[in-house]
């Protein structure tokens, strides 16, 4: 079974500061890997995702996210925090087994500090 | 965007009525899925669709019955609201089971 673990239901940056939110994963095959954004009284949206090739994987508004196998971690940066960025965050794991879904964490909400 | 519609956006009903909420998608994709999202919960599968008539449970469908007689519509009913029932509900859609998905606006769902 797959599972997905996100570290901090809460986390605050500065304005300019490095964003870092962290993502940890379960799961028995190589898996699929996702990052969704959910701003306000909105849906979720992909900001990024990893299926197979580069561990480095890049998104939308700036955010980065690098799959290592040997942490089993999948954890979202941005090197300088906007207030736009606020806003929650999840982290999801599938596989290419299509008969699996996919698994959502708890999500992490980002606030930023003027 | 992807085209999904979920209605109504919100609704205030009251326990013991019946209550449904629409997902009408134009992506023609093959999976659907309700959620519910609840602080400290983050988002949890209520039920979900991989073709016209078939259905599966997912963790948290105790109270909900869900319904796809066409591709684009994904119906979830709640057959006697009841106070743990009131949630945000999203849909979503994926074009199979393990690609990235597609959420709706949400519905704000009140049992009083």
């Amino acid at each position: 079974a797959q599972s997905v673990t996100q570290l901090g239901s809460h986390v605050s940056v500065s304005e300019g500061a490095l964003v870092l939110l962290r993502c940890n994963y379960s799961s028995s095959v190589p898996p699929y890997l996702f990052w969704y954004v959910q701003y306000p009284n909105q849906g979720l949206q992909l900001l990024l995702k990893y299926t197979t090739g580069a561990t480095l994987v890049k998104g939308i508004n700036g955010f980065e996210a690098e799959f290592k196998k040997s942490e089993t971690s999948f954890h979202l940066t941005k090197p300088s925090a906007h207030m736009s960025d606020a806003a929650e965050y999840f982290c999801a794991v599938t596989n290419p087994n299509r008969d699996d879904k996919i698994i959502f964490g708890k999500g992490t909400r980002l606030h930023i500090l003027p | 965007d992807a085209g999904i519609t979920q209605s109504p956006r919100h609704k205030v009903t009251e326990t013991g009525t019946p209550v449904t909420l629409r997902c009408h998608q134009t992506e023609n994709h093959r999976y659907m899925y309700w959620y519910r999202q609840d602080p400290g919960h983050g988002l949890r599968l209520i039920h979900y669709s991989y073709g016209v008539k078939d259905t599966d449970k997912g963790e948290v469908s105790d109270g909900y019955s869900v319904s796809r007689s066409k591709t684009e519509d994904f119906l979830l009913t709640l057959e006697s609201a009841t106070s743990s029932q009131t949630s945000v509900y999203f849909c979503a859609i994926t074009k199979d089971s393990n690609t990235e998905a597609f959420f709706g606006q949400g519905t704000r769902l009140t049992v009083v």
